[in-house]
């Protein structure tokens, strides 16, 4: 079945460190991603996103790597601070029949970072 | 403004009560969407709405019934609704995108946190 799954479900990291949470897809239609941040009581922030032409794109402290290959998805954290302690969701979105996308995701289960000072 | 503003915040309804979420957003997007966020697990897409048409309906209960008033405003309107339905319920906000057209991410509202009692 289609399905955007992470492989470990915490991650715990020290103030400083690099940070990488890792996700799986399974559905090869799948042509653009994005990764969001959950805080506590808060509706899920955008961080980054992909498409499925590239395999690699950078934000501001942040790295989202693609491999269509093996489906997998990753978001690297530079520098990781306390504030990034959240949960962090993967999602994949699909172009309809017509080619529109109308920003349907499906999301994976999530990642809880939590960053100790 | 890059703001999807949800009212109430908090919601608790008995079971045999009608009540409605509301959503706006100014950023001129023409696709909304309800999630619903159980705790612990990741939003899951109810509905769609494409130019105030709805679009997707994920095979969800008609105790929920949306309504796209115009291209700013969704609503979300509440009936006879079970203990199971208490949730954290969202609103996303996003442009079409076209095949091959960039930045299509769905902006999130703060949610409102519904409890059925």
């Amino acid at each position: 079945g289609e399905s955007v799954g992470l492989h470990l479900p915490t991650l715990s990291v020290q103030e400083g460190d690099n940070s990488i949470i890792n996700c799986a897809y399974s559905n090869s239609a799948s042509d653009y991603f994005i990764w969001y941040k959950q805080e506590s009581g808060k509706g899920p922030q955008f961080i980054i996103d992909i498409r499925s032409n590239m395999d690699k794109r950078q934000g501001q402290r942040v790295t989202v790597l693609l491999n269509k290959t093996v489906k997998h998805l990753s978001l690297q954290i530079a520098a990781t601070q306390p504030g990034d302690s959240a949960v962090y969701f993967c999602a994949d979105q699909r172009s309809n029949a017509g080619g529109t996308s109308y920003g349907k995701l499906t999301f994976g289960q999530g990642t809880i970072l939590t960053v100790h000072p | 403004d890059t703001e999807v503003t949800q009212t109430p915040k908090h919601l608790v309804m008995g079971m045999t009560n009608k009540k409605s979420l509301k959503c706006e957003q100014h950023m001129g997007h023409r696709a909304m969407y309800w999630y619903k966020q159980k705790a612990k697990k990741p939003p899951e897409l109810m509905f769609v709405y494409s130019y105030e048409k709805l679009s997707i309906n994920e095979s969800v209960p008609s105790r929920f019934s949306p309504e796209c008033p115009n291209s700013s405003l969704l609503n979300l309107h509440l009936h006879a609704l079970q203990p199971e339905d208490s949730a954290l319920y969202l609103c996303a906000s996003s442009q079409e995108g076209r095949q091959g057209a960039y930045n299509t991410e769905a902006f999130f509202g703060q949610g409102t946190r519904l409890t059925v009692v």
